[in-house]
């Protein structure tokens, strides 16, 4: 059974202050592991999919690398508008259906 | 444009009743999805749709059903509600072309009293 855990639950930073959060996975095969970015009352919204081990990307202030077991979530320089809840999501290629696992979040607190 | 959209945003009603959720979305895309999301925030898939196939999650009781009247709707029908089924419940989509970029509607908020 396909397994994605989140750590930290949460997490309070100063603006600033830069962190990361991390996504650990267990599947048969990863097709690809999913980043999203949920506000309070808002569906999740895509930000990043990895595919492979050593693969990267960016977008402004947030970057998400992938090795063979987790992913991480590095937040450079936050603000308070990156405050959010931060899901981890894994696809397995042995399940055949392109649903998705997901982690139960890091809930990201950036103060002024 | 929205690009996935559901209705209703929020939806109360009584134990036992039946209630319907409907997708839509208008990306093209080939394949959709329900999941829910419990009080804890924890995001569970449901099912996953597409013209070839309906998967079904094995803990999701029968009377929750999805149906598909085309390829860009993908309604949510739930007979005999229960008091836990209250919960967010979200539509998303995505195109299983390889990138498998699921896109997520807002959300509806279903409180069984």
């Amino acid at each position: 059974e396909d397994q994605v855990t989140q750590s930290p639950e949460a997490l309070r930073l100063q603006e600033g202050e830069s962190s990361s959060l991390n996504c650990s996975y267990t599947v048969s095969g990863l097709r690809g592991l999913f980043w999203y970015r949920q506000d309070p009352g808002k569906g999740p919204e895509f930000l990043f999919t990895l595919y492979s081990a050593g693969e990267e990307k960016e977008k402004e202030r947030l970057k998400a690398t992938l090795t063979k077991k987790e992913s991480f979530l590095h937040i450079t320089a936050p603000k308070p508008e990156d405050s959010a809840t931060y899901l981890c999501a894994v696809e397995d290629s042995g399940a055949g259906s392109y649903q998705l696992t997901f982690g139960k979040g890091t809930k990201l607190s950036v103060i002024p | 444009d929205t690009a996935v959209s559901q209705t209703p945003k929020y939806l109360v009603t009584q134990m036992g009743n039946d209630k319907s959720i409907k997708c839509e979305q208008n990306l093209g895309h080939d394949t959709m999805y329900w999941y829910k999301q419990d009080s804890k925030k924890f995001l569970k898939i449901m099912f996953s749709y597409n013209n070839k196939e309906l998967i079904i999650n094995e803990t999701v009781p029968n009377r929750f059903s999805p149906k598909s009247p085309d390829k860009a709707h993908l309604n949510l029908h739930i007979n005999s509600l229960e008091l836990g089924d209250s919960a967010v419940y979200f539509c998303a989509s995505s195109q299983v072309d390889g990138t498998d970029t699921q896109y997520f509607g807002p959300g509806t908020r279903l409180t069984v009293l």
